[in-house]
């Protein structure tokens, strides 16, 4: 089965620093990575959609890799801020269908003032 | 604006009671998923429907049951409510072309007592 790990469930960092959140997978690569970010009480909501052959997507602070030597995809959140902290999740196509996808347990967020 | 919403935030029921959570999308979207979400397991996918009255199990469909009557609803039926039972419930709608993001209700918070 497709799994998708993140390796880190929380993450601290200071106020305008750029974080960077990973996200590693296994078996073949996808065709697609997305993000989505999740506040608490609250559902996902979609960020970023990488597609497999595009090295880096960007969008207003946000910038994502794929790296498909390394079975990997890196999120940055530049200049961050403390209304950036939220938990962080990645996901890729299922095995059975492109139209399920299968979400990695999230990185916590923390921006301290 | 899409919306999905979901018929309760907070639900507090008893072991063994039939319970029932309501998912509405307004975008017309084809397909539709419920999935639970515990601390460190992250989003796992109980159910999903490509259309009306088609359902496939997802990972975790023990316990579990669903409708789609009309192709704005999807309900998830917990015939029996057990205490391992207690999570986040989310709903999540995709139209149907591929590559597509999920959109998420708000969720409902199940506690079985």
């Amino acid at each position: 089965s497709q799994k998708i790990e993140q390796n880190s469930e929380a993450l601290n960092i200071q106020e305008g620093k750029t974080a960077t959140l990973t996200c590693n997978y296994t078996n073949y690569s996808p065709a697609y990575l997305q993000w989505y970010r999740q506040d608490p009480g609250r559902g996902p909501v979609f960020l970023l959609l990488i597609r497999e052959n595009e090295k880096e997507k960007r969008k207003e602070r946000l910038k994502v890799t794929f790296d498909t030597t390394l079975k990997q995809s890196l999120f940055h959140i530049t200049a961050s801020q403390p209304a950036d902290s939220a938990t962080y999740l990645c996901a890729r196509p299922s095995s059975g269908s492109a139209r399920q996808l299968t979400f990695g347990s999230g990185t916590q967020l923390t921006v301290l003032p | 604006d899409v919306k999905v919403t979901q018929s309760s935030r907070y639900l507090v029921k008893r072991t063994g009671e039939k319970v029932f959570l309501e998912c509405v999308q307004d975008m017309d979207h084809e397909n539709m998923f419920w999935y639970r979400q515990d601390p460190g397991l992250g989003l796992r996918l109980i159910y999903f429907s490509y259309d009306v009255k088609m359902k496939e199990k997802g990972d975790i469909p023990e316990g579990y049951s669903v409708s789609r009557e009309k192709k704005e609803r999807f309900s998830l039926i917990l015939e029996s409510a057990s205490t391992n039972q207690t999570s986040m419930y989310l709903c999540a709608s995709v139209p149907m072309a591929i590559q597509e993001t999920q959109y998420f209700g708000p969720g409902t918070r199940l506690l079985v007592l």
